[in-house]
């Protein structure tokens, strides 16, 4: 099974700047095979990201991400109020799927 | 509009059993692996189970495997998640979410499982 460890555990920045989130692997993920989403309170999950790089429908291209083999990042390039939330990273390269343990973006 | 809407939630004791409900609405439901994540209380996503688009093949987690069932019927255009021997460690709002080349584009609101 793939472990996905997530840093920071928290990261408290103010709007306007740069967020910088990383998800590390126990094992190379093949084709990158890694995605990430946003979880708000009481919503459910919203997919970012997939291919470790391509945009899914819809979201603003404020947020990028880059990565292969093991390292992956997810980045805010300046955070919008509305980006602080929680963030996932998670392999899909075979089964079992897992999920990183999520950094937080909080407001400083 | 694509929906997914999550039913059958619950309280139940330890030991017991529920079975979870996944209606799927504006997309072909036939078409598409369909997922089981689960989150416990102020913890993160745990992955479940999933299910092939015609059922024929299915995977889950080690922390549920000879318990918790994955099915489909893609005439009703639903998945089903059977839990049983249910424990305290099951307790979350379990989502159930589309695949898209494998991860998860379209989620539902979840549906809430107690076992105390």
């Amino acid at each position: 099974e793939i472990v996905l460890t997530q840093s920071p555990g928290t990261l408290s920045l103010s709007p306007g700047e740069r967020a910088t989130l990383s998800c590390r692997a126990s094992q190379s993920i093949g084709i990158s095979s890694l995605g990430w989403y946003q979880q708000k309170p009481g919503q459910a999950p919203r997919l970012l990201i997939y291919g470790a790089s391509s945009r899914a429908t819809g979201i603003p291209d404020r947020f990028s991400g880059s990565g292969s083999g093991t390292d992956f990042t997810l980045t805010i390039s300046r955070l919008e109020p509305e980006d602080f939330a929680v963030y996932y990273c998670q392999h899909y390269g075979d089964s079992p799927r897992t999920f990183g343990q999520g950094t937080k973006v909080e407001i400083k | 509009e694509v929906q997914l809407v999550e039913s059958g939630g619950g309280l139940v004791q330890p030991g017991g059993s529920l079975r979870l409900s996944c209606a799927a609405s504006g997309f072909s439901f036939k078409n598409y692996w369909i997922n089981w994540v689960r989150q416990a209380p102020g913890k993160g996503l745990e992955w479940v189970a999933n299910i092939k688009q015609d059922g024929t093949g299915t995977y889950s987690a080690e922390s549920v495997k000879g318990r918790f069932t994955i099915s489909r019927d893609n005439a009703k255009n639903s998945a089903y998640l059977q839990l049983n021997n249910l424990g305290a460690e099951d307790t979350a709002l379990y989502y159930c979410a589309r695949d898209y080349w494998g991860v998860f584009d379209v989620w539902g609101r979840g549906t809430r499982v107690t076992v105390s």
